[in-house]
């Protein structure tokens, strides 16, 4: 069954400095997400994007988080300058079409924030 | 921003019985409902949907049970299996909007 992958499965960095995750949704898929779930904490929405845009943002999407599709598998969420506040764990989703289609999720980064 | 509430934090059922989990939600904008299963280091797995046009969506030994009055759904596993234990999040969204509210989450634990 298809699947979306993640990488790295954990990530540490020190506090200011940029991170990369990165995505492999599912190959025919056409939305993507990110979702972050701090410790002990929901599931959280950050942004979806569909047709090389950004179609929707969380206020915790701020400056600081960008988000690109740069080939044709590959979907990223950069953190620019990393805050402790950071430290989650970050899943990416996707899903196939428009309308009501359940997102399919990746296992998810553990961003540890030193 | 409680919009999705799951109020039991845990659940033991015993193998083969009925497992019941809630969820409430406040927001009548809601028209698309799901059930998601999480193991321990892995993403939060698929299980089922319901339209808000339906009350009611089986899947196997899944239903999902909508009650739009209460804006209360349930997700019912029957009979439940030692592989079910995990954790069930209930997530909802609107028409014009595709992110999701999850709720907290319940941990079932199924006894064998």
């Amino acid at each position: 069954e298809p699947e979306v992958t993640q990488t790295p499965s954990h990530q540490v960095t020190q506090m200011g400095q940029e991170v990369i995750l990165r995505c492999v949704p599912i190959s025919n898929h056409l939305y993507f997400y990110w979702y972050r779930q701090i410790l002990g904490q929901k599931v959280e929405f950050l942004v979806s994007f569909y047709n090389n845009e950004i179609s929707e943002k969380s206020e915790i999407f701020d400056d600081q988080f960008s988000v690109e599709r740069p080939d044709g598998s590959n979907f990223t969420l950069k953190i620019r300058s990393t805050k402790l506040e950071d430290s989650a764990m970050y899943f990416c989703a996707s899903a196939g079409t428009g309308g009501h289609q359940p997102q399919h999720f990746g296992d998810g980064t553990r961003l540890s924030i030193l | 921003d409680q919009q999705v509430k799951q109020n039991s934090p845990s659940l033991s059922v015993q193998e083969g019985r009925i497992s019941i989990l809630n969820c409430d939600y406040t927001n009548s904008m809601f028209d698309y409902f799901l059930w998601y299963k999480k193991y321990p280091a892995e993403g939060p797995t698929f299980l089922i949907s319901i339209s808000s046009i339906k009350d009611k969506n089986e899947d196997g030994r899944f239903t999902v049970f909508l009650n739009k009055s209460a804006k209360h759904l349930s997700l019912h596993i029957v009979p439940s299996q030692p592989g079910d234990s995990a954790v069930y999040f209930c997530a909802a969204s609107r028409s014009g909007t595709y992110k999701y509210i999850f709720g907290t989450g319940t941990r079932l634990k199924v006894l064998a």
